[in-house]
């Protein structure tokens, strides 16, 4: 398993349309995150699962944001009527929680989403 | 008030020298706490974790916890011009919840 792996590395987009994006975490992990990054900020909280169950959602997150992990494998996170303000680095992280625990997240190489 | 706050920088230290990055964070609650190094266009990647009050020490690393200050640092030893990054400070609620991310510290190295 060389890591977690995220695609597209880049999208461009028109301001209006949908975009979807894909996570493959590592396979032993448990746990799977969204973030959102902008220049010069910490990376974002918006979401997480447990297997396939979505635990949390972020409150700043709007209704345009949706995610899935069907069957607890691979994640999308899809974002509707894209706004120029939905510009950032997406990233993905997977992390195991062994007895109750995590030892961190791995991060994957993200996606970075501009709309114009 | 920031859940975690971090010291924008940039703080510039000569090669050799100890870095010293220092974070802070507002929920007393909080149980676990992390250092990230991020290079410029890259994603974060794990440094250390710290769970218990006290040093933890990793190669050239130590991470200091003091909760009842509710601060974390992270010290450097015999900085390296490739130590030249982004550090973030992350901190969680629980023992596997989610981590609130500090917006960085960027840290220069100096020949």
């Amino acid at each position: 398993d060389t890591g977690v792996s995220q695609n597209p590395r880049h999208k461009i987009t028109k301001r209006g349309q949908n975009v979807t994006f894909r996570c493959d975490p590592i396979s032993e992990h448990n746990r799977l995150y969204w973030y959102r990054q902008t220049l010069g900020q910490g990376p974002e909280f918006l979401t997480y699962f447990q297997n396939e169950a979505q635990l949390e959602k972020s409150r700043l997150l709007s209704d345009r944001f949706s995610a899935e992990r069907p069957k607890g494998s691979f994640s999308t996170l899809e974002i509707q009527r894209t706004e120029q303000g939905d510009s950032a680095m997406y990233l993905c992280a997977s992390s195991q929680t062994p007895r109750g625990r995590t030892y961190g997240y791995t991060f994957g190489s993200g996606t970075r989403l501009t709309v114009v | 008030q920031k859940e975690v706050e971090q010291n924008s920088g940039p703080l510039s230290v000569p090669e050799g020298a100890i870095a010293s990055l220092n974070c802070t964070y507002s929920d007393r609650g909080s149980q676990s706490f992390f250092w990230y190094r991020q290079y410029s266009g890259k994603s974060p990647e794990l440094i250390m974790f710290i769970y218990s009050n006290g040093d933890k020490e990793d190669g050239r690393f130590t991470a200091q916890l003091n909760k009842a200050s509710q601060y974390v640092s992270l010290l450097i030893r015999d900085s390296q011009p490739s130590d030249s990054a982004t550090y973030l400070c992350a901190v969680g609620a629980g023992t596997a919840s989610k981590l609130t991310f500090g917006t960085g510290t960027r840290l220069q190295v100096t020949l």
